[in-house]
C-alpha cells in the first residue's frame, strides 16, 4: 500500500536555527512530491518536485528529492517565529488520482 | 476572491443528523478533491472528480458519505446519520488538468455531538 512517512513528528527550535524535515515514500508510480505549510487553516503550497526538478529553493526554504532512495527533505534556514506550522509532504501516484499525505511535522520556533 | 471556497466553515450537529458541505473550486480547474483531516493527522483522501465524473473513492467513504459535482463546477459532500467519529475538518482542493499543485479551501469543520 502506498504510504508517506514524515519525521520528526514535532520539533522545537529557536529563532535563527536551521531545520531539516524528512519525507520518505513508497508509491507504485511516482509522479511528483509536494510540500505544504499548514497553519491554523488550509495547507498552502511550497514546492513541487518531479523527476525533472529535484531541487527547489525559495528564500530561506529549499527542498531536494532523492528518487533513488525515495525521500525528500525540506530545509529552513534562519528560522523565524512565523515559520511555526505543520509541514506536510504529499506524493502524487500517477496510477491513482489521489495525493497521499504524510502525518506532517509540527515545527515550533521560539523567539 | 478567486480561490477555493467552502461553506459552511463550521458545523455543529447532533449524532444522527445529516450534513452537507459545499465546495466551489477555482473556476478553470477541472479536478476537484475532498480530503478529511483530524487533529494531528495529515489529510486523508476521500474522493476525486474530473469535471462531473467521480473517478475515485476511498474505502474510508462509507455508504453514509456521498459526493457530487453535477455540472463539473461546485461540489457537495453529504454525510448521512452522522457519528461522533465523523468529527473532522473536511478539506476541498482543486487543480488544473496536467498541473501538480493542489489549491486548498479553508475547510469545513464538523463537530458531531
Amino acid at each position: 500500500e502506498d504510504k508517506v512517512v514524515q519525521s520528526p513528528l514535532s520539533l522545537v527550535v529557536h529563532e535563527g536555527d536551521t531545520v531539516t524535515l524528512n519525507c520518505s515514500y513508497e508509491v507504485t508510480n511516482f509522479r511528483s512530491l509536494l510540500w505544504y505549510k499548514q497553519e491554523k487553516k488550509a495547507p498552502t503550497f511550497l514546492f513541487m518536485l518531479t523527476s525533472s526538478g529535484i531541487e527547489k529553493k525559495s528564500g530561506r526554504l529549499s527542498s531536494i528529492l532523492d528518487k533513488k532512495e525515495l525521500f525528500s527533505i525540506l530545509n529552513i534556514t534562519a528560522t523565524q517565529t512565523g515559520d511555526s506550522a505543520v509541514y506536510l509532504c504529499a506524493v502524487d501516484d500517477s496510477g491513482t488520482y489521489k495525493y497521499i499525505f504524510g502525518t506532517g511535522t509540527r515545527l515550533k520556533v521560539l523567539a | 476572491d478567486t480561490g477555493v471556497s467552502q461553506d459552511p466553515r463550521h458545523k455543529i450537529t447532533k449524532r444522527g443528523q445529516n450534513v452537507t458541505f459545499r465546495c466551489d473550486p477555482i473556476s478553470e480547474h477541472n479536478r476537484l478533491y475532498w480530503y478529511r483531516q483530524t487533529l494531528g493527522q495529515g489529510p486523508e483522501f476521500l474522493t476525486y472528480f474530473q469535471n462531473e465524473a467521480q473517478l475515485e473513492k476511498s474505502r474510508l467513504l462509507s455508504d453514509r458519505f456521498s459526493a457530487e459535482r453535477p455540472k463539473g463546477s461546485f461540489s457537495t459532500l453529504e454525510i448521512q446519520r452522522t457519528e461522533q467519529g465523523d468529527s473532522a475538518m473536511y478539506l476541498c482542493a482543486s487543480s488544473a488538468q496536467g498541473a501538480g499543485e493542489l489549491f486548498f479551501g479553508e475547510g469545513s469543520r464538523l463537530t458531531v455531538l
